[in-house]
């Protein structure tokens, strides 16, 4: 089945440092990438739809400066938290639109910054 | 957007005991789905269900699209069970495929 690869799982940073975290489409292409965050015992929060080639969507309240996304090919999308504060430590996850009906996860990345 | 409420927010139960959660959204929708969240954070698809109902194993899900509510059932349940139950909609017209999240049902089974 497709399955979408995201590193680091875990990464603790200082503050004022960046973090890059990568996912990729092992046996598919992946037009399409959704990131999101999640604080604990709280759902999944969109915070941008990344299409390859093109800039990344960012949904309201996202800061497009503190959270870079590129998708710059059709198997890798990055998100790089810029300048990470405390307040950014989250699990960040990304997906992929397999197919109608077919979404598959990344298994997530828990950042703590301290 | 579409809006997910999902009940009940927590779900204790003993194993082998059976449990329904319910997933109510607020407009037609083109695609319905359940996920899983384990422990680890991992999310797996549960169904793919924009109407009538679907079976796998001890699951099964009916989604009503008319009546604008989907329902997951778990039977006999297992400790392996536990976790965190999503349900995520799909937007009539959508072509990006954004999903909608419900707050999801915490699930934990006891031995």
């Amino acid at each position: 089945g497709a399955v979408v690869s995201q590193h680091p799982s875990w990464v603790i940073c200082k503050s004022g440092t960046s973090v890059k975290i990568e996912c990729r489409s092992l046996d598919f292409q992946a037009t399409t990438m959704f990131w999101y965050r999640q604080f604990p015992k709280q759902s999944l929060m969109l915070m941008a739809t990344s299409n390859e080639g093109s800039k990344a969507t960012y949904e309201q309240g996202v800061e497009k400066d503190k959270f870079l996304i590129n998708h710059a090919s059709l198997t890798l999308s990055t998100l790089t938290v810029t300048s990470a504060h405390p307040e950014d430590s989250s699990f960040y996850i990304c997906s992929a639109r397999v197919r109608p009906g077919g979404y598959t996860f990344g298994s997530g990345t828990r950042l703590t910054v301290v | 957007g579409i809006q997910v409420e999902q009940s009940p927010p927590d779900l204790i139960l003993q194993e082998g005991a059976n449990s329904t959660l319910r997933c109510n959204f607020s407009d037609s929708v083109n695609n319905l789905q359940w996920f899983h969240q384990n422990p680890w954070g991992q999310l797996i698809n549960l169904f793919y269900i924009p109407s009538g109902t679907k079976q796998n194993g001890r699951l099964s899900a009916t989604t009503v699209a008319t009546e604008r509510y989907s329902l997951l059932y778990i039977s006999s349940s297992q400790t392996t069970d536990s976790g965190v139950y999503f349900c995520a909609a799909l937007a009539m017209g959508s072509t990006l495929g954004r999903l909608y999240f419900g707050r999801g049902t915490q699930l934990t089974v006891w031995p």
